[in-house]
């Protein structure tokens, strides 16, 4: 059973760092693209991040390039998510995500990690 | 900012019809597959239709999707309770160099 289980979500203050994870079971994860989206209360899905398989090609929303880092560890099946210089806006659920192949849709997701920042 | 639009909500009797509506450009659906994803409150989205009209495996027939150009629908038959929650298209979007989502569409079975 495919399985991704986000951890790390927290309080954290505006300015303030905070590192999520995702690890993920299942299913091969080397051979997948894995991604970040993120949905603030009461709002809509927002696309933060896709990194492919290799690791090498990574892509990021406008929101947070330069703030936000990606990286996986495929011997370990882990996804993780570096967020610096945080603001109220990055207030939000961030799910982690897989796509299959070459495709663009995201066919699993995990149950959600909570970001809160405010002072 | 969301770069595809759909209609807030849209709203039928059970057991009747609704379509909910994605509009893009050039960039994103016209450019590449759409997919779907159903939100029932307080859980993570689940994949509801792939690469413009596929279903996953477990998926009942009662949703059906298409793509024409830059727009796209998915269609709910047969509307039940457990329909009730917010639907999301998605695609590429070539320009942005990421994925995009719609506006999200909230269902209500009257």
């Amino acid at each position: 059973e495919v399985q991704l289980v986000e951890s790390g979500g927290d309080l954290v203050k505006p300015g303030g760092s905070l590192r999520l994870s995702c690890a993920a079971s299942g299913f091969t994860f080397g051979s997948h693209s894995m991604h970040w989206v993120r949905q603030a209360p009461g709002k809509g899905l927002e696309w933060v991040s896709s990194m492919d398989s290799s690791g090498r090609h990574i892509y990021y929303a406008d929101s947070v390039r330069g703030r936000f880092t990606t990286s996986r560890d495929n011997a370990k099946n882990s996804l993780s998510l570096q967020m610096n210089s945080l603001r109220a806006e990055d207030t939000a659920v961030y799910y982690c995500a897989r796509t299959v192949g070459s495709g663009t849709y995201f066919d699993y997701w995990g149950q959600g990690a909570l970001v809160t920042v405010s002072s | 900012q969301s770069v595809l639009t759909q209609p807030p909500s849209v709203s039928a009797a059970p057991g009747q019809k609704v379509t909910i509506s994605c509009s893009g450009s050039s960039s994103n659906i016209g450019n590449d597959d759409v997919s779907w994803y159903q939100q029932l409150p307080g859980t993570a989205p689940k994949l509801l239709i792939y690469e413009n009209n596929k279903r996953p495996s477990g998926i009942p027939d009662r949703f059906s999707g298409s793509k024409s150009g830059t727009s796209a629908t998915l269609d709910i038959t047969g509307l039940q309770t457990g329909d009730e929650a917010d639907y999301y298209c998605g695609t590429w979007d070539i320009s942005l160099s990421g994925c995009v989502f719609g506006t999200g569409t909230k269902v209500t079975v009257l």
